[in-house]
């Protein structure tokens, strides 16, 4: 079975900073899919960012970029330019090639401080 | 505008009832979930639907049944047989076919027991 660790309950970040959640899976697979969701204080989870493992260039979008380390099974998310709106859980997940089985870490709470 | 519902945004239910949650969907997808979240964890997984008429259990499927009888809808039953129902629960969906598409979530509908 595949897991999923967040080894930080809860970081803080100072506005215009730059923060970096951490994330480590266990796997057999060798391909599979990781991503980053964010839930903030409405409770909706909103997709942030996804990597496909079979890509070794990491993904980016805008403010958020991903440090994927394969062999080290290590996904962590980047946060550069943090904005008080970045404030929220933040999650990451696992889904294997071949199933439908989203796998999610139990969170990392940001905090985003003027 | 495309995008999930989930309703009642709060549910209560009483000791020996059953309740059902809603979601609907009019992205298309083909594939819809459903999750629960407890305070300080992650999501798993309760049951999933491939395509109309068809469900898989997941992680913890017990006290808890569905339907897909449409492909924009997938309900959720919350049984008397799931003795601890208080809860947040999250609805998602996804082009699910090619199973490696992203799940997009609903608002979430929080479950409490009078």
């Amino acid at each position: 079975a595949q897991t999923v660790t967040q080894s930080q309950p809860e970081m803080s970040v100072q506005e215009a900073e730059t923060v970096t959640l951490s994330c480590t899976y266990d796997t057999s697979e060798s391909n599979y899919y990781l991503f980053w969701y964010k839930q903030p204080p409405s409770r909706q989870m909103i997709l942030v960012i996804r990597q496909e493992a079979y890509k070794q260039q990491n993904a980016t979008e805008n403010r958020f970029s991903v440090n994927f380390q394969k062999a080290a099974k290590s996904f962590s998310l980047k946060i550069s330019d943090s904005q008080l709106g970045d404030t929220a859980m933040y999650f990451c997940a696992f889904m294997k090639d071949n199933n439908n089985d989203m796998r999610f870490g139990a969170g990392t709470r940001l905090t985003v401080k003027p | 505008d495309g995008g999930i519902t989930q309703s009642p945004k709060y549910l209560f239910r009483k000791e020996g009832q059953n309740v059902t949650l809603s979601c609907e969907q009019n992205l298309n997808h083909d594939a819809m979930y459903w999750y629960r979240q407890d305070p300080g964890q992650g999501l798993r997984l309760i049951y999933y639907s491939q395509i109309v008429n068809d469900f898989q259990k997941g992680d913890i499927a017990e006290g808890y049944s569905v339907s897909r009888e449409k492909k924009e809808s997938f309900p959720l039953t919350v049984t008397s047989a799931q003795k601890n129902p208080t809860a947040f629960y999250l609805c998602a969906s996804g082009r699910g076919a090619a199973l490696r598409e992203t799940q997009y979530f609903g608002p979430g509908t929080r479950l409490l027991v009078l």
